[in-house]
């Protein structure tokens, strides 16, 4: 089936240490999002790429970084300099950045805990 | 950079009763505008769109929203919730290339059976 698949779903870290979220998309989409979601705070857009070795920072970039080498992943490193790290993330694709539905599919989401 | 507001943080309703969620957003520009839910335990999902023409949009399961553009409001409503509609609702807004979609805080919608 098409959709987005994101590993690990739950995840572990001691402070100091980096950790790199999988996200991976069977869906031909171009354009893939991070959002940090929290309670009471909705979806905080972290970076976006609309197109293969191009992606821009959003809202709450800062501590993290991401890389675009193909069209079907959009990986995300939470850093040790990320204050807050611990949440849930979300990771999301849509068609075509500019003249298509714009609807989002999100995948399931990874929590990530940082003790 | 855009912004989005949601008015409600929680709402507790009976069944049948009628909902109307608020949305506010800030865009200097043309926008897209969207609501997705998220059921417990699911992922988000779209529920409705609205992207140029008539301002009231219809969306899955009876839902419905109205674009007031001298308001900058997309108020999500729904004349007679059920029980299944219980989970937490997002307002959403994009730049003309939807390249950078904002969510609002979200809204928690509890239906007592």
């Amino acid at each position: 089936d098409g959709g987005i698949t994101q590993s690990p779903k739950y995840l572990f870290r001691k402070e100091g240490q980096n950790v790199t979220l999988s996200c991976e998309q069977n869906l031909n989409h171009d354009a893939m999002y991070w959002y940090r979601q929290d309670p009471g705070q909705g979806l905080r857009l972290i970076y976006y790429s609309q197109i293969v070795n191009d992606f821009q920072k959003g809202d709450i970039a800062e501590g993290y970084s991401v890389s675009r080498e193909k069209k079907e992943s959009f990986p995300l490193t939470v850093t040790s300099a990320q204050k807050n790290p611990t949440a849930f993330y979300l990771c999301a694709s849509s068609s075509e950045a500019g003249w298509d539905t714009g609807e989002l599919f999100f995948g399931e989401g990874s929590r990530l805990t940082v003790l | 950079a855009q912004s989005v507001s949601q008015h409600n943080h929680h709402v507790i309703l009976s069944e049948a009763a009628s909902l109307e969620l608020g949305c506010n957003y800030s865009y200097g520009g043309t926008v897209n505008l969207f609501w997705y839910v998220q059921y417990p335990g699911q992922h988000l999902q779209l529920l409705l769109k609205y992207f140029s023409g008539d301002p009231l949009v219809k969306g899955i399961k009876g839902f419905e929203a109205e674009f007031i553009k001298s308001k900058f409001s997309f108020n999500l409503r729904k004349p007679s919730v059920q029980w299944s509609d219980t989970a937490e609702y997002f307002c959403a807004v994009s730049g003309y290339n939807n390249n950078d979609m904002r969510f609002g805080a979200g809204t928690r919608l509890t239906v007592k059976p």
